[in-house]
């Protein structure tokens, strides 16, 4: 059983459009998370919920709105998907991080091209 | 200055050859660092925490100087299938995220 599982694994879209990713978790961990991993592979946190509720919003454009139904469950939605939207996004969940020992673990990534 | 901080690389080595590579992190509050592992086209994954007293995982050995805020990996006797991005990995000081380096790229050869 995959532990992160994010669909879809490929996203090609026209400038404009708006699509959404959606992500599970079947670890029963508490927090999950958005990262975003540039064409200079750069991995960059986007936002953080515990419990469903959101607690890093880093500096994202409003474009980009995340909505977790349950804490198994954080979906990304973007609106009027830009140029530079493309890249491959990644979520991941991991357990209460003030444990040092915590392993975050990531799903397979969603390449998302805007033509 | 950047929270995690490392060389780019890449890193060309022969196989059984020995490698580190480092890392520095701006932020003297954190707490909790790792070594992830992240293949072509994959997602990253843990290779190791890293203590405050040094620790080794078979061929990888991992040691956090707090005092210069530096991290570092070294790989002894690298096999081909060591070759991989590997990330410096942080928590933030609030605790609610990895912040991850823009990762090292070693390429073992035969």
């Amino acid at each position: 059983d995959t532990a992160v599982s994010q669909t879809p694994k490929y996203l090609v879209t026209q400038m404009g459009n708006d699509k959404s990713i959606k992500c599970e978790q079947n670890l029963g961990h508490d927090t999950m998370y958005w990262y975003k991993q540039d064409s200079k592979k750069f991995l960059k946190i986007m936002f953080s919920y515990n419990n469903k509720e959101l607690i890093i919003n880093e500096t994202v454009p409003n474009r980009f709105s995340p909505k977790s139904p349950d804490k198994a469950h954080l979906n990304l939605h973007i609106n009027s998907l830009e140029l530079g939207d493309s890249a491959v996004y990644f979520c991941a969940s991991s357990q209460d991080l003030g444990n040092r020992n915590t392993e975050a673990f990531f799903g397979q990534g969603t390449r998302l091209t805007v033509v | 200055r950047k929270e995690v901080e490392q060389d780019p690389g890449p890193f060309n080595v022969p196989e059984g050859a020995t490698v580190a590579f480092n890392c520095t992190y701006s932020n003297s509050a954190s707490q909790s660092f790792f070594w992830y592992r992240q293949d072509c086209r994959k997602e990253p994954k843990l290779l190791m925490s890293v203590y405050s007293s040094g620790n080794e995982d078979g061929r990888f050995t991992a040691q956090l100087n707090r005092a210069s805020q530096y991290i570092s990996l070294l790989i002894r006797d690298s096999k081909l299938s060591d070759s991989a991005t590997y990330l410096c990995v942080v928590i933030n000081q609030a605790g609610t995220a990895l912040i991850f380096g823009k990762g090292t790229t070693l390429s073992v050869s035969s």
